[in-house]
Parts: C-alpha cells; sequence; structure tokens
C-alpha cells in the first residue's frame, strides 16, 4: 500500500473549519484514500473514505485531487471534541489490513 | 450499525500469568478480525489477522506462541497473552470489517493491559 505523510500537529480555533492534509504521491489506482481519527485512550474512529472523487458526510468532506497524489480532510465546524490524531491510509483493492502512520495530532483551541 | 465491542476495558495482571481479551462484532458478522498493539505516543502497530475457523496470520516479530488468537464464531475473536511480562503492558485494540471488500474496519474500545 502507498505511504502517507501528514502534518505531525494542527491547531485550528474552535468553530472554524479544520483543513488536514495528507499526501499520498505514490498511490496506486485501486487504491483507496482513508480517515481515522483517535481520541485519547479510545479505539480508532472512521471517519470518511474515497477513491478519486470527493465525498461528504455527516463527520466531513474528503477533498481528493484529480492527481490523487493529495488528499484534504475537512471538517467544517470544528469543535472540542474534535481534538484527536487523525490517521490518513491509503489501503488498495483486496487488502482488507490498514496500516498506520504517525497521523496529525489536532489540537482545537477555544 | 457496525459496533465492536472489546472487554475488559483495563486489565492489571500479575507477571507470568495470562490475560483473555474478547472483540465482539455486535450487529454484524465478521468473518475478519485484526489486533493491533499501541504502546504510549507511538501509532498503532498490526500484531496479527484472525480469520474465523482459520488459523491466525501473524505479523513479523509478533509471537505466535505468546499471543494466542481464536476466532471461533462470525461475531467473536479473543487475543491471550500468555505469561504476562512488564514489557507487554500495552493497548490492545481490535477491529473488524463489515460487508465487502473497501468497506472500512471498525474498532473497538481498546483494552488497557499493565501486567506488574
Amino acid at each position: 500500500d502507498a505511504k502517507t505523510t501528514q502534518p505531525p500537529s494542527m491547531d485550528c480555533a474552535e468553530g472554524r473549519a479544520a483543513n488536514l492534509p495528507c499526501n499520498h504521491s505514490t498511490i496506486s489506482g485501486n487504491e483507496y484514500v482513508y480517515w481515522y481519527r483517535q481520541i485519547h485512550s479510545q479505539g480508532p474512529q472512521y471517519i470518511i473514505h474515497g477513491l478519486k472523487n470527493n465525498e461528504t458526510n455527516e463527520m466531513a468532506s474528503l477533498i481528493i485531487t484529480e492527481d490523487r497524489k493529495s488528499s484534504t480532510l475537512i471538517l467544517p465546524h470544528a469543535t472540542l471534541r474534535d481534538t484527536a490524531v487523525y490517521y490518513c491510509i491509503v489501503k488498495g483493492f483486496g487488502n482488507e489490513k490498514l496500516t498506520f502512520g504517525t497521523g496529525t495530532r489536532l489540537t482545537i483551541i477555544p | 450499525g457496525a459496533v465492536v465491542s472489546q472487554h475488559p476495558s483495563w486489565v492489571i495482571c500479575k507477571s507470568g500469568t495470562s490475560v483473555k481479551i474478547e472483540c465482539r462484532s455486535l450487529d454484524f458478522q465478521a468473518t475478519t478480525m485484526f489486533w493491533y498493539r499501541q504502546f504510549p505516543k507511538q501509532s498503532l502497530m498490526l500484531m496479527a489477522t484472525s480469520n474465523e475457523g482459520s488459523k491466525a496470520t501473524y505479523e513479523q516479530g509478533v509471537e505466535k506462541d505468546k499471543f494466542l488468537i481464536n476466532h471461533a464464531s462470525l461475531t467473536l475473536s479473543t487475543l491471550t497473552v500468555t505469561s504476562a511480562h512488564p514489557e507487554d503492558s500495552s493497548f490492545y485494540i481490535c477491529s473488524a470489517i463489515q460487508g465487502a471488500e473497501n468497506s472500512p474496519l471498525h474498532f473497538g474500545n481498546g483494552t488497557r493491559l499493565t501486567v506488574t
């Protein structure tokens, strides 16, 4: 599976949109982009995933560039409860395993 | 939907004893479950893939005789840490896939193991 690169940490003001970038320049055609987050001392929580089209659900939006080499997770109105480590993971079709990198520690500031 | 329950949420045991951790998919059937381990301030590391009705597949460097995995039904996988030592103290997390390939993995809330 393709490797991903994320900034180690980010801050965002409460109520503003949090935009978390992820680079996956070696992604191949059948690999999906998944986003998870982990709040302290809990198991990871699934947020969203996509292949090439932009995706939106009740938690977030996922914007994937046309060349698919990078993506951005958008939390439209960040709250204090969104403080967590966010993981961007690329996973190939037919490979069920998820390999976690170091993620981005997002801190929402009151 | 897609709830994965893990039990216990925390456990303290003495060195040399064994500890069993249960992982259940509550509202779906999971032919495959995964076990991860997470040390403080580190990311999750995959330990093994648990397949219903067959032997687990362990990642390189994970001792299969120390970390026994049993996936006896489509909703239950267990991880037994045998002859636990203080260095086995960690956060153990299970996950399961609901549905077809490329469906997301859903995770339990983890078990914090402390070996004294």
